[in-house]
């Protein structure tokens, strides 16, 4: 079976200081991991996916199959990155099903 | 180019009753997804449907059905409806392009049942 641990409900982390939300996954195959975000009160919106290997608003996200964690990173954050965010696991390519976490509510105190 | 719509926006229905859902995918896109999120739950996979075959499905119960059109538009129904089935239904649409996907979200159907 396959889960997405988020330990964090909450974190509040200052501006510009740095930020990272925890994922950890478990799944026995070879897994597609996205990051999630909800603005307030706008839609659940796709931030970044590890296949790209992207930096998306500044943030990063590298998986480390060893020990099965798809980390979300920014050096500075802003006062617009507070939302909730979703680590998010696709079993296998071609498999859109999506098993999200439980999400964090990250608060950046201005 | 428009994203994926979802009717109605809100729903009030009495336990016992049944209700249906509607999503329109974003133009070009085959494969809709449906979420059920709580907060005790979180989001949890229904079921998608890709080309009007249901293609996966998730840990529900049979009550929870959907269906999808040859305009790829989909329809989830919900019967003999309980106060748990309360919650944010979400839609969710995408194309795989590259070898990787990305699922565009709907606004969501907010269910109450009393």
């Amino acid at each position: 079976a396959q889960r997405v641990t988020q330990p964090e409900k909450l974190l509040s982390v200052f501006k510009g200081a740095p930020v990272e939300l925890k994922c950890n996954y478990s799944y026995s195959g070879s897994p597609e991991l996205f990051w999630y975000v909800q603005y307030s009160r706008q839609r659940l919106q796709l931030l970044l996916r590890h296949i790209s290997r992207e930096s998306i608003k500044g943030f990063t996200a590298d998986l480390n199959k060893g020990e099965t964690s798809f980390h979300l990173k920014k050096p500075f954050a802003q006062e617009e990155d507070s939302a909730m965010y979703y680590c998010a696991l696709s079993s296998n390519f071609g498999n859109e099903k999506l098993t999200f976490g439980t999400g964090t509510r990250l608060t950046i105190i201005p | 180019k428009a994203g994926v719509t979802q009717t109605p926006r809100y729903l009030i229905k009495t336990r016992g009753q049944q209700v249906t859902l509607s999503c329109s995918p974003i133009s070009g896109h085959r494969s809709v997804s449906w979420y059920q999120q709580t907060p005790g739950q979180g989001l949890q996979f229904l079921f998608e449907y890709f080309s009007e075959t249901q293609r996966n499905k998730g840990n529900f119960p049979g009550r929870f059905s959907g269906r999808q059109f040859s305009n790829s538009r989909s329809e989830m129904n919900v019967s003999t409806l309980e106060l748990g089935d309360s919650a944010l239904y979400l839609c969710a649409s995408s194309r795989r392009q590259g070898g990787s996907y990305e699922q565009y979200f709907g606004p969501g159907t907010r269910l109450t049942v009393t």
